[in-house]
């Protein structure tokens, strides 16, 4: 099956730092989506990115199908961005989840 | 509002019992999945369903079942069967669209083992 790989795995960072989180996969994909788990568990929908370019506020995200890897690009970071970062690629209807990017952002 | 509800937040199984977690979403999406988290862990699907009536396992079905009788619901049974049951079960649902599929995530439910 499809592995996903994430890098890296921890990341803490002064607030106001810029930081790059990675996710290589090993095969074709249908979907790439990255998601934002808070401290409480819940998951957020960041970007719906199977390629191409997207930007929402300090969040960015870029995918090259063709290599097999995305970046989310967080800029300016704040104490609220911590929490752990996945990215999950589909094919034929299954996800497959990364083992994440824990991000601690300090004040 | 719409969105994805699950119940209970947290449970507590006995040794040999099976209990069961429930999703409800009104977003009148076709797609639920339900997944499995332990600590420190990524992701991983036990079971999909695409439509009312049809499911398919997913990388770590064994000890779990669902049911799909009503769009709106995707309850899931963790058995007797499943040895190390404790984790964080996620429940999600997805829609495609012309822009691509995003998949909404419940608050998820916690499950002990007493």
């Amino acid at each position: 099956g499809i592995q996903v790989e994430q890098s890296p795995p921890d990341l803490i960072l002064q607030e106001g730092a810029n930081s790059t989180l990675r996710c290589n996969f090993s095969d074709s994909v249908n979907n790439l989506q990255w998601f934002h788990q808070n401290p409480w568990g819940q998951l957020i929908n960041l970007f719906y990115i199977p390629s191409g370019t997207k930007q929402n506020g300090r969040l960015s995200a870029t995918t090259v199908a063709t290599e097999r890897y995305s970046l989310l690009y967080i800029s300016s970071s704040q104490t609220t961005d911590s929490g752990v970062y996945f990215c999950a690629v589909e094919r034929t209807y299954k996800y497959i989840f990364g083992t994440g990017t824990r991000l601690k952002v300090l004040a | 509002d719409g969105g994805i509800t699950q119940s209970p937040k947290y449970l507590f199984r006995k040794e040999g019992q099976n209990v069961t977690l429930s999703c409800e979403q009104n977003l009148n999406h076709d797609a639920m999945y339900w997944y499995r988290q332990d600590p420190g862990q990524g992701l991983r699907l036990i079971y999909y369903s695409q439509i009312v009536n049809d499911f398919q396992k997913g990388d770590i079905a064994e000890g779990y079942s669902v049911s799909r009788e009503k769009k709106e619901s995707f309850p899931l049974t963790v058995t007797s069967a499943q040895k190390n049951p404790t984790a964080f079960y996620l429940c999600a649902s997805s829609s495609r669209t012309g822009y691509g599929e995003t998949q909404y995530f419940g608050p998820g439910t916690r499950l002990l083992v007493l």
